[in-house]
C-alpha cells in the first residue's frame, strides 16, 4: 500500500517568505507527527496530532511555526517569515495507534528539504 | 532528563564482518527503545524495538539489539555486514508519554 508522502520534496524560498509543507499519512492512521532534521543531527520533534487536534505542540520553536490537520488525515506545516535557520529537512510520520501505546511504530515520509536563502 | 546518546558518529566495516552500533540512554525508568535506518532520499524505517519484553530483540535484515539495564545500553548488531546496510542509523527513546527523542545518528559505511 501507499506509504507516507510529503510534498514538495524540495522547497527553496527567500528569507521572510511564507511556506507550506504538506504531509499525506497512511490511510487510517490517526496519529501524525512532524519532525525537523538539521544536517548531522537526528530528527527533532515539532508537533503531534491525534486525529484532528494537536495533542502536543511543545516542539514548535516559536510562533512562526504552525500546523493543521483539519480532517484528521492530511496535515500542513506552515512557516511564516522564514529565516535562514529554518533550513532543514522536515519529516512527517504517521502511526495507527496513539503515541502512548507501547512500542508504537512510526512510519516516515521521505521528507521535504527546505532551503531559505 | 531522558536522553539517548549514540557513541559513534561514523562506523566503517568490511563486507562480511560484524557490525556494532552503540547506543546509551539516560532514564529513571525502563523506556521503549527503537532503532531506525535511513537510506538516502528515503524515509526512516523501523529496524526493531524494545518494549520491556525480551531483552534480546530481533529485527529485520538480520539486525538485533540487546537491552542491558545495568549498562543503560541498547546496542545494535549484525553478524555479517552487507553492502546494502550502508545507511544512517538512529537510536530512539520513547518516554512514558510516547514522546520520541532521537540520537544524532551513526553513519555506517560498508567497504567491499
Amino acid at each position: 500500500g501507499a506509504g507516507v508522502s510529503q510534498t514538495p520534496s524540495n522547497k527553496v524560498t527567500e528569507k521572510g517568505k511564507y511556506v507550506e509543507l504538506r504531509c499525506d499519512p497512511i490511510s487510517g492512521h490517526t496519529a501524525l507527527y512532524w519532525y525537523r532534521q538539521s544536517l548531522g543531527q537526528g530528527p527533532e520533534f515539532l508537533i503531534y496530532f491525534q486525529g484532528t487536534g494537536a495533542a502536543d505542540d511543545s516542539g514548535l520553536p516559536n510562533d512562526r511555526f504552525f500546523a493543521v490537520r483539519p480532517e484528521g488525515s492530511v496535515s500542513t506545516l506552515k512557516i511564516q517569515r522564514t529565516e535562514r535557520g529554518d533550513s532543514a529537512v522536515y519529516l512527517c510520520a504517521s502511526s495507527p495507534l496513539a503515541r502512548t501505546s507501547a512500542g508504537n511504530e512510526q512510519f516516515f515520509g521521505p521528507g521535504t528539504r527546505l532551503t531559505v536563502l | 532528563a531522558q536522553s539517548v546518546t549514540q557513541l559513534d558518529s561514523h562506523v566503517s566495516v568490511s563486507e562480511g564482518t560484524p557490525v556494532l552500533l552503540r547506543c546509551n540512554y539516560s532514564s529513571s525508568y525502563s523506556p521503549s527503545l527503537f532503532w531506525y535506518v535511513q537510506h538516502p532520499n528515503k524515509g526512516l524505517q523501523l529496524l526493531l524495538k524494545y518494549t520491556s519484553a525480551a531483552t534480546l530483540v530481533k529485527g529485520i535484515n538480520g539486525f538485533e539489539a540487546e537491552f542491558k539495564k545495568s549498562e543503560t545500553s541498547f546496542h545494535l548488531t549484525k553478524p555479517s555486514a552487507h553492502m546494502s546496510d550502508a545507511a544512517e542509523y538512529f537510536c530512539v527513546f520513547n518516554t512514558n508519554a510516547g514522546k520520541s527523542t532521537f540520537g544524532d545518528g551513526t553513519t555506517l559505511t560498508v567497504k567491499p
